[in-house]
Protein backbone atom coordinates (compact mmCIF):
# COMPACT_ATOMS: atom_id res chain seq x y z
CA UNK A 1 0.00 0.00 0.00
CA UNK A 2 0.96 3.24 -0.30
CA UNK A 3 0.86 4.85 3.37
CA UNK A 4 1.20 2.99 6.89
CA UNK A 5 -1.90 1.00 7.64
CA UNK A 6 -3.58 0.30 10.81
CA UNK A 7 -6.66 -1.88 12.19
CA UNK A 8 -9.47 -1.76 13.28
CA UNK A 9 -9.70 2.00 12.85
CA UNK A 10 -11.80 1.79 16.15
CA UNK A 11 -11.97 -0.55 19.16
CA UNK A 12 -14.23 -0.31 21.88
CA UNK A 13 -12.92 -2.46 24.51
CA UNK A 14 -14.87 -3.64 28.06
CA UNK A 15 -12.57 -2.90 31.23
CA UNK A 16 -10.45 -6.82 31.59
CA UNK A 17 -10.35 -7.69 27.83
CA UNK A 18 -7.42 -8.19 25.88
CA UNK A 19 -7.39 -6.66 22.52
CA UNK A 20 -4.83 -6.65 19.57
CA UNK A 21 -3.79 -3.54 17.08
CA UNK A 22 -2.21 -3.94 13.94
CA UNK A 23 0.28 -2.20 12.04
CA UNK A 24 1.07 -2.97 8.21
CA UNK A 25 3.94 -0.87 8.05
CA UNK A 26 5.13 0.93 4.10
CA UNK A 27 7.17 -2.24 1.97
CA UNK A 28 10.62 -2.74 2.63
CA UNK A 29 10.46 -0.45 5.95
CA UNK A 30 12.82 -1.56 8.26
CA UNK A 31 12.06 0.66 11.47
CA UNK A 32 9.04 0.22 13.17
CA UNK A 33 7.85 2.43 16.16
CA UNK A 34 4.23 2.59 18.50
CA UNK A 35 3.09 5.66 20.20
CA UNK A 36 0.04 6.32 22.05
CA UNK A 37 -1.67 9.35 22.05
CA UNK A 38 -4.09 10.36 24.63
CA UNK A 39 -6.48 12.89 24.11
CA UNK A 40 -5.62 16.90 23.73
CA UNK A 41 -1.89 15.23 24.18
CA UNK A 42 1.35 14.81 21.93
CA UNK A 43 2.15 10.83 20.67
CA UNK A 44 4.44 9.40 23.15
CA UNK A 45 6.78 6.39 22.50
CA UNK A 46 5.90 3.42 23.53
CA UNK A 47 8.26 0.49 21.64
CA UNK A 48 10.73 0.51 18.69
CA UNK A 49 11.60 -2.30 15.81
CA UNK A 50 14.14 -2.86 13.57
CA UNK A 51 13.38 -5.38 11.38
CA UNK A 52 11.68 -8.34 13.58
CA UNK A 53 14.00 -6.91 17.05
CA UNK A 54 12.25 -5.38 19.55
CA UNK A 55 15.43 -2.86 20.30
CA UNK A 56 13.57 -0.60 22.66
CA UNK A 57 10.79 -1.01 24.73
CA UNK A 58 11.30 1.44 27.66
CA UNK A 59 8.16 3.31 26.64
CA UNK A 60 6.03 0.79 27.51
CA UNK A 61 3.59 1.85 30.36
CA UNK A 62 2.74 -1.55 32.10
CA UNK A 63 3.74 -5.53 31.65
CA UNK A 64 0.36 -5.47 30.60
CA UNK A 65 1.23 -4.04 27.12
CA UNK A 66 3.43 -6.37 24.70
CA UNK A 67 4.47 -6.17 20.99
CA UNK A 68 5.86 -8.32 18.26
CA UNK A 69 7.03 -7.98 14.80
CA UNK A 70 7.82 -11.60 13.92
CA UNK A 71 8.63 -11.70 10.54
CA UNK A 72 10.16 -8.12 10.23
CA UNK A 73 6.82 -6.68 8.72
CA UNK A 74 3.38 -6.62 10.03
CA UNK A 75 3.10 -5.50 14.10
CA UNK A 76 0.42 -6.20 16.63
CA UNK A 77 0.55 -4.57 19.73
CA UNK A 78 -1.43 -6.41 22.37
CA UNK A 79 -2.91 -4.90 25.65
CA UNK A 80 -4.24 -7.07 28.14
CA UNK A 81 -6.48 -6.81 30.64
CA UNK A 82 -7.01 -3.18 29.55
CA UNK A 83 -7.65 -0.37 32.16
CA UNK A 84 -9.90 2.66 31.16
CA UNK A 85 -6.41 4.77 31.18
CA UNK A 86 -5.30 2.57 28.08
CA UNK A 87 -8.36 4.71 26.10
CA UNK A 88 -5.76 6.55 23.56
CA UNK A 89 -5.19 6.46 19.82
CA UNK A 90 -2.24 3.98 19.38
CA UNK A 91 -0.13 5.51 16.64
CA UNK A 92 2.75 3.32 14.12
CA UNK A 93 5.50 4.79 12.41
CA UNK A 94 7.67 3.13 9.90
CA UNK A 95 10.89 4.40 7.97
CA UNK A 96 13.60 3.14 5.71
CA UNK A 97 16.37 4.26 8.14
CA UNK A 98 16.61 3.76 11.74
CA UNK A 99 15.40 7.08 13.34
CA UNK A 100 13.11 9.74 12.93
CA UNK A 101 15.08 11.59 10.36
CA UNK A 102 15.59 8.43 8.27
CA UNK A 103 13.48 8.90 4.68
CA UNK A 104 10.07 8.07 4.72
CA UNK A 105 9.57 8.56 8.38
CA UNK A 106 5.31 8.29 7.75
CA UNK A 107 2.36 8.01 10.61
CA UNK A 108 -0.59 5.73 10.18
CA UNK A 109 -3.84 6.92 11.45
CA UNK A 110 -3.92 5.05 14.36
CA UNK A 111 -6.61 2.99 15.71
CA UNK A 112 -8.63 5.01 18.79
CA UNK A 113 -8.90 2.76 21.94
CA UNK A 114 -12.04 3.27 24.04
CA UNK A 115 -12.17 0.98 27.18
CA UNK A 116 -15.30 1.13 28.94
CA UNK B 1 9.39 16.07 33.64
CA UNK B 2 8.17 17.48 30.21
CA UNK B 3 11.21 17.31 27.79
CA UNK B 4 9.58 19.73 25.18
CA UNK B 5 6.96 22.70 26.00
CA UNK B 6 5.28 23.91 23.46
CA UNK B 7 2.64 27.32 23.44
CA UNK B 8 0.42 28.09 23.32
CA UNK B 9 -2.38 25.19 23.48
CA UNK B 10 -4.54 27.00 21.13
CA UNK B 11 -4.54 30.08 18.46
CA UNK B 12 -7.19 31.56 16.11
CA UNK B 13 -5.85 33.63 13.67
CA UNK B 14 -7.36 35.60 11.05
CA UNK B 15 -7.25 34.48 7.06
CA UNK B 16 -4.42 36.24 5.67
CA UNK B 17 -2.39 36.76 9.11
CA UNK B 18 0.38 35.37 10.59
CA UNK B 19 0.51 32.04 12.91
CA UNK B 20 3.27 31.91 15.72
CA UNK B 21 3.71 28.87 17.80
CA UNK B 22 6.73 28.24 20.26
CA UNK B 23 8.60 25.89 21.66
CA UNK B 24 11.19 25.18 24.26
CA UNK B 25 13.43 22.09 24.73
CA UNK B 26 15.20 20.68 27.74
CA UNK B 27 17.89 18.22 26.51
CA UNK B 28 20.97 19.94 24.77
CA UNK B 29 21.37 16.27 23.03
CA UNK B 30 18.83 16.76 20.84
CA UNK B 31 19.76 17.76 17.07
CA UNK B 32 16.88 17.32 15.13
CA UNK B 33 13.35 19.36 15.01
CA UNK B 34 10.14 18.91 13.12
CA UNK B 35 6.97 20.20 13.12
CA UNK B 36 3.82 17.57 12.46
CA UNK B 37 0.40 18.77 11.18
CA UNK B 38 -2.29 16.60 12.74
CA UNK B 39 -6.23 16.99 11.36
CA UNK B 40 -8.58 14.65 12.67
CA UNK B 41 -8.90 11.65 12.89
CA UNK B 42 -5.13 11.15 10.91
CA UNK B 43 -1.75 10.96 11.90
CA UNK B 44 1.00 13.13 12.67
CA UNK B 45 2.52 14.24 9.28
CA UNK B 46 5.80 15.95 8.65
CA UNK B 47 5.73 19.75 7.92
CA UNK B 48 9.17 20.97 8.21
CA UNK B 49 12.45 20.25 10.35
CA UNK B 50 15.27 21.78 11.25
CA UNK B 51 18.92 20.55 12.21
CA UNK B 52 20.48 22.92 15.21
CA UNK B 53 23.51 24.69 12.77
CA UNK B 54 20.95 26.55 10.61
CA UNK B 55 18.85 29.89 12.43
CA UNK B 56 16.09 29.22 9.65
CA UNK B 57 14.65 27.50 7.45
CA UNK B 58 11.33 28.42 5.19
CA UNK B 59 9.50 25.81 2.96
CA UNK B 60 6.50 28.08 1.48
CA UNK B 61 4.37 29.79 3.86
CA UNK B 62 6.32 28.13 7.13
CA UNK B 63 8.98 29.06 8.34
CA UNK B 64 11.58 27.53 10.84
CA UNK B 65 13.35 29.83 13.68
CA UNK B 66 15.80 28.55 15.95
CA UNK B 67 17.54 29.47 18.84
CA UNK B 68 20.07 27.43 19.83
CA UNK B 69 21.55 29.58 22.63
CA UNK B 70 17.76 29.91 24.02
CA UNK B 71 16.78 26.31 23.46
CA UNK B 72 13.95 27.78 21.53
CA UNK B 73 11.74 27.45 18.40
CA UNK B 74 9.36 28.25 16.58
CA UNK B 75 7.00 27.88 13.86
CA UNK B 76 5.77 30.59 11.54
CA UNK B 77 2.50 29.97 9.60
CA UNK B 78 2.67 33.04 6.87
CA UNK B 79 -1.03 34.21 4.87
CA UNK B 80 -2.54 31.62 6.92
CA UNK B 81 -5.37 29.73 5.25
CA UNK B 82 -8.61 28.29 6.59
CA UNK B 83 -6.92 24.85 5.09
CA UNK B 84 -4.36 25.40 7.65
CA UNK B 85 -6.97 24.53 10.87
CA UNK B 86 -5.44 21.56 12.36
CA UNK B 87 -3.31 20.50 15.88
CA UNK B 88 0.00 21.41 15.07
CA UNK B 89 3.02 19.79 17.26
CA UNK B 90 6.58 20.54 17.60
CA UNK B 91 9.07 17.81 18.14
CA UNK B 92 12.80 16.68 18.83
CA UNK B 93 15.16 14.07 18.88
CA UNK B 94 18.99 13.60 19.73
CA UNK B 95 20.89 12.35 16.56
CA UNK B 96 20.27 9.74 13.76
CA UNK B 97 20.93 6.83 16.11
CA UNK B 98 19.19 3.73 15.64
CA UNK B 99 15.24 3.68 17.41
CA UNK B 100 15.71 7.56 18.49
CA UNK B 101 11.98 8.32 19.39
CA UNK B 102 10.39 11.40 18.59
CA UNK B 103 9.75 13.57 21.97
CA UNK B 104 6.40 15.38 21.10
CA UNK B 105 5.17 18.76 22.45
CA UNK B 106 1.19 18.86 23.79
CA UNK B 107 0.41 20.27 20.34
CA UNK B 108 -1.12 23.44 19.36
CA UNK B 109 -4.80 23.54 17.95
CA UNK B 110 -5.18 26.62 15.45
CA UNK B 111 -8.25 27.80 13.66
CA UNK B 112 -7.99 30.28 11.21
CA UNK B 113 -11.17 32.15 10.31
CA UNK B 114 -12.50 33.09 6.99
Amino acid sequence: GAGVSQSPRYKVAKRGQDVALRCDPISGHVSLFWYQQALGQGPEFLTYFQNEAQLDKSGLPSDRFFAERPEGSVSTLKIQRTQQEDSAVYLCASSLGSGPRAPGYTFGSGTRLTVV
Amino acid sequence: QQQVKQSPQSLIVQKGGISIINCAYENTAFDYFPWYQQFPGKGPALLIAIRPDVSEKKEGRFTISFNKSAKQFSLHIMDSQPGDSATYFCAASRANQAGTALIFGKGTTLSVSS
